[in-house]
């Protein structure tokens, strides 16, 4: 299993503003997937970013309101732009590994007012 | 397209009962990927138990075992002597090209 950590833990941001999310990981690994969650509801996933190569975002989300960086096989950050309170969730970063199993960090929080 | 549904929102029982939670999918692979994801309230998700498709072999893993029933499109997991530790949300999830997760049941392990 991968060790997964995530910062900011939690953030309250206001309307308009972006907030850039961190995603390290304890070894290297191939792909790394962004997910959206409402609490006490199922995970979205937002986009795949596999390190050298541009992510790939699922129906619903652009680049352009969710970027992603990749810029080694252990870290990872996804920015939400032009935040409104609709962007209020828990933002999940995960990895996987060969098994397809996926590991996942603690989350981060974000409300926007 | 690959869906997965959980039809029980909110189960409860008493610790050290056996309890299982439901889970059909749909998916138009041969060869796939089935898991039980486990989220404590306010904690980290982590994976309980993994089954592959082409395994008849159900997956065990200590107090936490899966029934496959490929044909039937079903992957119940089973959790036996509850502990109060096994309160969590479950999410079941199924990967061919991509992992789709269920709603989730909440599971509520009473003292």
């Amino acid at each position: 299993s991968a060790v997964i950590s995530q910062k900011p833990s939690r953030d309250i941001c206001q309307r308009g503003t972006s907030l850039t999310i961190q995603c390290q990981v304890d070894s290297q690994v191939t792909m790394m997937f962004w997910y959206r969650q409402q609490p006490g509801q199922s995970l979205t996933l937002i986009a795949t970013a596999n390190q050298g190569s541009e992510a790939t975002y699922e129906s619903g989300f652009v680049i352009d309101k969710f970027p992603i960086s990749r810029p080694n096989l252990t870290f990872s950050t996804l920015t939400v732009s032009n935040m409104s309170p609709e962007d209020s969730s828990i933002y999940l970063c995960s990895v996987g590994n060969p098994h397809y199993e996926q590991y996942f960090g603690p989350g981060t929080r974000l409300t926007v007012t | 397209a690959q869906t997965v549904t959980q039809s029980q929102p909110e189960m409860s029982v008493q610790e050290a009962e056996t309890v299982t939670l439901s889970c059909t999918y749909d998916t138009s692979e041969s060869n796939y990927y089935l898991f039980w994801y486990k989220q404590p309230p306010s904690r980290q998700m982590i994976l309980v138990i993994r089954q592959e498709a082409y395994k008849q072999q159900n997956a065990t893993e200590n107090r936490f075992s899966v029934n496959f029933q490929k044909a039937a499109k079903s992957f119940s997991l089973k959790i036996s002597d509850s502990q109060l530790g096994d309160t969590a949300m479950y999410f079941c999830a199924t990967r061919d090209d991509k992992i789709i997760f269920g709603k989730g049941t909440r599971l509520h392990i009473l003292p």
